[in-house]
């Protein structure tokens, strides 16, 4: 089974409103990390956000926050004002504690249309 | 402070060479990861290493592939003989080993074998 779930391969959202990027994950682990990364065209990996399992608020940095459910194995980014910088491809990921590896969801590729 | 570090960032190179990747991890990191990203098979980690000792080398494909990390600030990708299924872009990330670390990547080395 997999471990992340990015069920959405492809979204287009007009500029300026805020998208919601899905992710859930399988773990029985109590103590693991999700984040969130960034492709663009360009190629590089970039770190966006990064909630622990044991935080109690969700993670924000700028425009990106991340909606953890924990019940529900829910890890969902959220873009607000999107821009067309944010056309990209993107990739939630967990680390569970006691394991050096991280999972990769197969990503969602976003579009931004002015 | 310096990223990950890697070289070449473009490498074309016939069928049959030899190519060495080269990375160079965040200062302090004491986790070390590539993976290979091609189109069909998504975002796999070939090795990692912690402490500059392999510890689960899994994902490398073939004995084609071979990876050294001689100290804690560099470390190698080889594949030789090349072949043209080879061609992908080769990622290396670093991380602390503590907790539930974030791993960071660098830009990406973009093989071509022809």
């Amino acid at each position: 089974a997999q471990k992340i779930t990015q069920t959405q391969p492809g979204m287009f959202v007009q500029e300026k409103e805020a998208v919601t990027l899905d992710c859930t994950y399988d773990t029985s682990d109590q103590s693991y990390g999700l984040f969130w990364y960034k492709q663009p065209s360009s190629g590089e990996m970039i770190f966006l956000i990064y909630q622990g399992s044991y935080d109690e608020q969700n993670a924000t940095e700028g425009r990106y926050s991340l909606n953890f459910q924990k019940a529900r194995k829910s890890a969902n980014l959220v873009i607000s004002a999107s821009q067309l910088g944010d056309s990209a491809m993107y990739f939630c990921a967990m680390r569970e504690r006691g394991d050096d590896k991280i999972i990769f969801g197969k990503g969602t590729r976003l579009h931004i249309l002015p | 402070d310096a990223g990950v570090i890697q070289s070449p960032r473009h490498e074309v190179t016939e069928m049959g060479q030899e190519v060495t990747l080269r990375c160079k991890p965040i200062s302090g990191h004491n986790s070390l990861f590539w993976y290979r990203q091609t189109m069909m098979r998504g975002l796999e980690l070939l090795i990692y290493f912690n402490n500059n000792v392999p510890i689960d080398d899994s994902g490398m494909p073939e004995d084609r592939f071979s990876a050294k990390m001689p100290n804690a600030s560099f470390s190698t990708l080889k594949i030789q003989p090349s072949e043209p299924r080879d061609s992908a872009v080769y990622f290396c990330a670093s991380s602390f080993r503590t907790g539930i670390e974030t791993q960071y990547f660098g830009p990406g080395t973009r093989l071509l074998v022809l």
